[in-house]
């Protein structure tokens, strides 16, 4: 079974400033994707960020870049420029396919990070 | 695109009663959709994956029969809480997945207290 952990439960950041979230996770398996999600005080899950593992390359997103570690399994988020709208929760997610042809892919996330990006 | 609706957005219901969810895919066709748990300040908890046409298939330690599922098209799956009690008040949230692709695209969750 995969886990994910994410060890930090809060985070402050002052606006404008970068953060980095940790994230490792646990797996045997070779394919996989890794994601970043964010859930506000609305509770709605918003990606902010997808990483496949046979990809080398580290994903970004505006704002929001990743640093990929596969052979430490490793998946940090870095935030830089931190705006008040960044305020959230962020969960760390490992996916990998769960049944052949029908391609259903299964989530299972961290314990979140709360961040709270202070003005 | 790949918006996924939840109705209601919160439900109170009396103790012994059945609630239903509705989780939709708005623009997208979805064979598979997901059903999670979410407790306050909590992770989400996956409960059961449903796909379109069979039966559910439930994670270890979600009772299937309180927790019924039914994905009877591509863009509509259904949650019944059966003979609810006030431990299965939570936050539900559904997620859906166009085929076959690694994603899911979540819905905006449903909020229900048992009284």
């Amino acid at each position: 079974a995969q886990t994910v952990t994410q060890s930090q439960p809060e985070m402050s950041v002052q606006e404008a400033e970068t953060v980095t979230l940790s994230c490792t996770y646990d797996t045997s398996e070779s394919n996989y994707y890794l994601f970043w999600y964010k859930q506000p005080p609305s509770r709605q899950m918003i990606l902010v960020i997808r990483q496949e593992a046979y990809k080398q390359q580290n994903a970004t997103e505006n704002r929001f870049s990743v640093n990929f570690q596969k052979a430490a399994k490793s998946f940090s988020l870095k935030i830089s420029d931190s705006q008040l709208g960044d305020t959230a929760m962020y969960f760390c997610a490992f996916m990998k396919q769960v049944n052949s042809g029908a391609g259903s892919y299964q989530l299972t996330f961290g314990k979140g990070t709360k961040l709270s990006v202070i003005p | 695109g790949a918006v996924v609706s939840q109705h209601p957005s919160w439900v109170i219901c009396k103790s012994g009663t059945s609630v239903k969810i509705e989780c939709r895919s708005l623009d997208f066709q979805a064979t598979t959709m997901f059903w999670y748990r979410q407790f306050p300040k909590q992770s989400l908890m996956l409960m059961a994956t449903s796909n379109e046409g069979s039966k559910a298939t439930y994670e270890q330690g979600v009772e299937k029969d309180k927790f019924l599922i039914n994905h009877a098209s591509l863009t509509l799956s259904t949650l019944t809480v059966t003979s609810a009690h006030p431990e299965d008040s939570s936050f539900y949230i559904c997620s859906a997945s166009p085929v076959p692709f690694p994603e899911q695209f979540f819905g905006p969750g449903t909020r229900l207290t048992v009284l």
